[in-house]
């Protein structure tokens, strides 16, 4: 079972260039996040997923874009880096919905460092 | 949004009980109370949960008072392994983690 799956763990990139950071999750959590973890600084929402085919803007969206075509991947796509971006990015998973299953616990991977020169 | 209000840092002797406290006044009736564990280079990761009084588990036990403004996240013994940032969370994590806020957390550091 491999839980949060997160790829690349670490990336260069040159402002203006494009990348996506993949998230895979096997748990067949309905709930997909990514964070971005800056130093010093706790964890900040950039969006988020309640299901396939449903995504929602956190509190730092600007200049990402994410799709939810299965249960399982949730990938995050930058679209014209920035120096601003250089953050170690999280992906997290969890069940959702009323309690039913599970502990409200959130999954993470561990992390794709990215710096944009 | 209920905000949630912590020590930054917090220092322990290896083999002592660590309390971390944490304020969050403005707690709403469905909100659960979770905190997490982050070592250096890795994810966050669930330590407890509770909705009140007192939750154990074998890694840590959660006080939460009648009122519920504020949780106390009790590490037993701590080794040098118990040395990370420890968050606070308050929010209804069981229907979705949208509305849940990561401070920037206690960091821990277990001296020998």
């Amino acid at each position: 079972n491999a839980g949060v799956t997160q790829t690349p763990k670490f990336q260069v990139l040159k402002t203006g260039q494009s990348m996506t950071l993949q998230c895979a999750q096997d748990m067949n959590h309905e709930y997909m996040s990514w964070y971005r973890q800056d130093p010093g600084m706790g964890l900040r929402l950039i969006h988020y997923s309640v299901g396939a085919g449903i995504t929602d803007q956190g509190e730092v969206p600007n200049g990402y874009n994410v799709s939810r075509s299965t249960t399982e991947d949730f990938p995050l796509r930058l679209l014209s880096a920035a120096p601003s971006q250089t953050s170690v990015y999280f992906c997290a998973s969890s069940y959702s919905g009323l309690g039913l299953r599970g502990a409200g616990e959130l999954f993470f991977g561990e992390g794709s460092r990215l710096t944009v020169l | 949004l209920a905000k949630t209000t912590q020590p930054i840092s917090m220092d322990s002797y290896e083999g002592q009980e660590v309390n971390i406290t944490c304020s969050h006044n403005n707690i709403a009736t469905n909100d659960y109370i979770t905190w997490y564990q982050q070592f250096p280079s890795q994810g966050p990761r669930f330590i407890i949960q509770g909705y009140k009084t007192k939750v154990t588990n074998e890694v840590a036990s959660l006080f939460i008072p009648a009122d519920r403004k504020s949780s106390t996240l009790s590490l037993p013994r701590v080794s040098l392994s118990d040395t990370a940032v420890y968050y606070c969370l308050v929010g209804d994590v069981k229907t979705s983690y949208d509305k849940v806020i990561f401070g920037p957390g206690t960091s821990l550091s277990v001296i020998p």
